[in-house]
């Protein structure tokens, strides 16, 4: 049972670049999420989704894209990369929108 | 929206005391959940301690519990017994009953740094 993983853990990118941060778990969890972290603050929900097929905006959702075709994975998509997107992304899940989420490693991404 | 502040950027405290860490919260809602998550320099996020705001029961886990004050919009952590491996940064979250749009997820506070002094 590898809980929630995430590739890759960091990743740098030119502005403009394109790429999709991959999350994944096994635990058979509808609820997924993906959070940002920027210095000196707590997570903000970028995207979330509440089962396959199902997803919606949080509190900071632009320049960013997800898709949830399969229960297990929920990939973040960044369409054109900027340095404001410089943060450590993490993605997590939960058994529903009420129970413990558990969160994956994390990504560090810079954008230079 | 709901706002979580946690209004001490930094704690120290010495190994085998006893440290209390402050957290308020904004909401007009009744029901909701509030949570403790611990983030040592591994980056990973582990969860403490989760308290419903329907009990008026304080959660306790372990060395940990907390002082929820529903009608103050208080919820702090106590570590007692310090340890070594509870430095770490400390994050308050809640997270609201209804769902949809940016209310469906966890709202965190910026964290307070917990330095245990050997």
């Amino acid at each position: 049972n590898a809980g929630v993983t995430q590739t890759p853990k960091f990743q740098v990118l030119k502005t403009g670049q394109s790429m999709t941060l991959q999350c994944a778990q096994d635990m058979n969890h509808e609820y997924m999420s993906w959070y940002r972290q920027d210095p000196g603050m707590g997570l903000r929900l970028i995207h979330y989704s509440v089962g396959a097929g199902i997803t919606d905006q949080g509190e900071v959702p632009n320049g960013y894209n997800v898709s949830r075709s399969t229960t297990e994975d929920f990939p973040l998509r960044l369409l054109s990369a900027a340095p404001s997107q410089t943060s450590v992304y993490f993605c997590a899940s939960s058994y529903n929108r009420y129970n413990e989420q558990f969160f994956g490693p994390g990504t560090r991404l810079t954008v230079l | 929206a709901q706002t979580v502040t946690q209004s001490q950027p930094e704690m120290s405290v010495q190994e085998a005391e006893t440290v209390t860490l402050s957290c308020t919260y904004d909401t007009s809602e009744s029901d909701y959940y509030l949570f403790w998550y611990k983030q040592p320099p591994s980056r990973q996020m582990i969860l403490v301690i989760r308290q419903e705001a329907y009990k008026q029961q304080n959660a306790t886990e372990n060395r940990f519990s907390v002082n929820f004050q529903k009608a103050a919009k208080s919820f702090s952590l106590k570590i007692s017994d310090s340890q070594l491996g509870d430095a770490a940064m400390y994050f308050c979250a809640y997270r609201s009953q209804y769902s949809g749009g940016g209310a469906d997820g966890l709202t965190f506070g910026k964290g307070t740094h917990l330095i245990i002094q050997p």
